[in-house]
């Protein structure tokens, strides 16, 4: 069946440093692939989606490319900023319900 | 906008008992879902429905019962609360089902549920 596996977390960068979060998948098929974020008290809300192969998805300073052949959808932002600490979820879809890796704790410090 | 609605947010039950979380949407989403939030677990699907009258089973669908009765509610009924199913519970909703054009879910604040 579909899965995705996320890097394990938490991690903790300092402002304005580079972040990556590593997600690859399995599934049959050509999913949609997202990356939703959680803020503390709240639901999900997405971050960012591609739909097909070498699609790249941006929101907010972070972007994410769909690489078929190494079936990888990772987050990257360039300079993050103490509001970016969440929990961000990486998650597909084919034709089937939504789902999602375990999800990696951001901790930014000022 | 109220977009996905679930009520209560916070919720503490007795081992044994039962009650039911509710979710309402006012998007006219044919597909909702409910899943459950555990520490190290990620998002796990309970529950899913694609339409009025259409339920089907997730991952963890066991201790739970949903029906989908209108396009708007969705509840998610515990029948007898056992320690395990304490957890952070989220409903979402989406236009469509499956991926076509990168359907994204709209989620609900979440119930956080406690079983003593």
């Amino acid at each position: 069946g579909n899965s995705v596996t996320q890097m394990e977390g938490p991690v903790t960068l300092s402002e304005e440093a580079f972040l990556t979060i590593n997600c690859t998948y399995t599934a049959t098929g050509y999913p949609s692939l997202f990356w939703y974020v959680q803020y503390p008290g709240e639901g999900l809300q997405l971050l960012l989606k591609a739909t097909k192969a070498d699609d790249k998805g941006s929101n907010k300073g972070f972007e994410a490319t769909y690489r078929k052949e190494t079936t990888s959808f990772h987050l990257e932002k360039g300079s993050v900023q103490v509001s970016d600490s969440a929990v961000y979820f990486c998650a597909l879809t084919g034709n089937t319900p939504l789902v999602f890796g375990k999800g990696t704790r951001l901790s930014v410090i000022a | 906008n109220a977009g996905v609605t679930q009520t209560p947010k916070f919720q503490v039950l007795k081992t044994g008992q039962s009650m039911t979380l509710q979710c309402a949407q006012d998007m006219n989403h044919e597909y909702m879902s409910w899943y459950r939030q555990d520490p190290g677990m990620g998002l796990r699907l309970i529950h899913y429905s694609v339409g009025a009258g259409i339920t089907d089973q997730g991952e963890v669908p066991n201790g739970y019962n949903v029906s989908r009765s209108t396009t708007e509610d969705f509840p998610l009924r515990l029948l007898s609360a056992a320690p395990s199913q304490t957890s952070v519970y989220f409903c979402a909703s989406s236009p469509r089902f499956g991926s076509a054009g990168g359907t994204e879910a709209f989620f609900g604040q979440g119930t956080r549920l406690t079983v003593v």
